[in-house]
């Protein structure tokens, strides 16, 4: 199975910081990576498709970078609103595999 | 606009079995695949099963093979996941979800809790 290790665990951040959360794969999975907000109680929500691709109705501060194996995501300017759990999913092997999760604070 | 909703879930004993259910509308359901996903308590998420639109290619994860059965109904618009032989480690939120572009849409979710 593909490993998705994913860090932080957990972050603590102001209001207008830029946040970045990373995930390694411990193989190519192309750009078949999706980014997911998680919110207790709420459905997880896709904000990043194919690694770098904004879904539709996403804020823009929200954006996805690849380099091989390496994947990034990145809030530009940290929200209120934005506290919640953050996990990468690779979709190019099954067993889809998620990182363990980044849970953000303010 | 899209919509999964889950029902089924509950408390059941060791070695018992249940059934979940997902209702779609929103979208043609017989043009997708679906996924079935859990959360344990406090625990990250976990992709389960997956199902073709027409149902001919499914996949499990390790820890539920051989125990659950992923399933559809496209004239019902329906998702279904039959669980035999319960753990108390299969307790967990359990999602619906679409595989599009990954996972696109999910449910809210519901709660199976396996305990005697």
């Amino acid at each position: 199975d593909i490993q998705m290790t994913q860090s932080p665990s957990s972050l603590s951040a102001s209001v207008g910081d830029r946040v970045t959360v990373t995930c390694q794969a411990s193989q190519d999975v192309t750009n078949r990576l999706n980014w997911y907000q998680h919110k207790p109680g709420k459905a997880p929500n896709l904000l990043i498709y194919d690694a770098s691709s904004l879904e539709t109705g996403v804020p823009s501060r929200f954006s996805g970078s690849r380099s091989g194996t390496h994947f990034t995501f990145t809030i530009s300017s940290l929200q209120p609103e934005d506290i919640a759990t953050y996990y990468c999913q690779q979709f190019d092997y099954f067993p889809y595999t998620f990182g363990q999760g980044t849970k953000l604070e303010i | 606009q899209e919509q999964l909703v889950e029902s089924g879930g509950g408390l059941v004993k060791p070695g018992g079995s249940l059934r979940l259910s997902c209702a779609v509308s929103g979208f043609t359901f017989s043009d997708y695949y679906m996924s079935w996903i859990r959360q344990a308590p406090g625990k990250g998420l976990e992709w389960v099963s997956y199902i073709s639109s027409s149902g001919n290619t499914i996949y499990y994860a390790d820890s539920v093979k051989g125990r659950f059965t992923i399933s559809r109904d496209n004239a019902k618009n329906s998702l279904y996941l039959q669980m035999n032989s319960l753990r108390a480690e299969d307790t967990a939120i359990y999602y619906c979800a679409r595989a599009s572009r990954g996972i696109d849409y999910w449910g809210q979710g519901t709660l199976v809790t396996v305990s005697s």
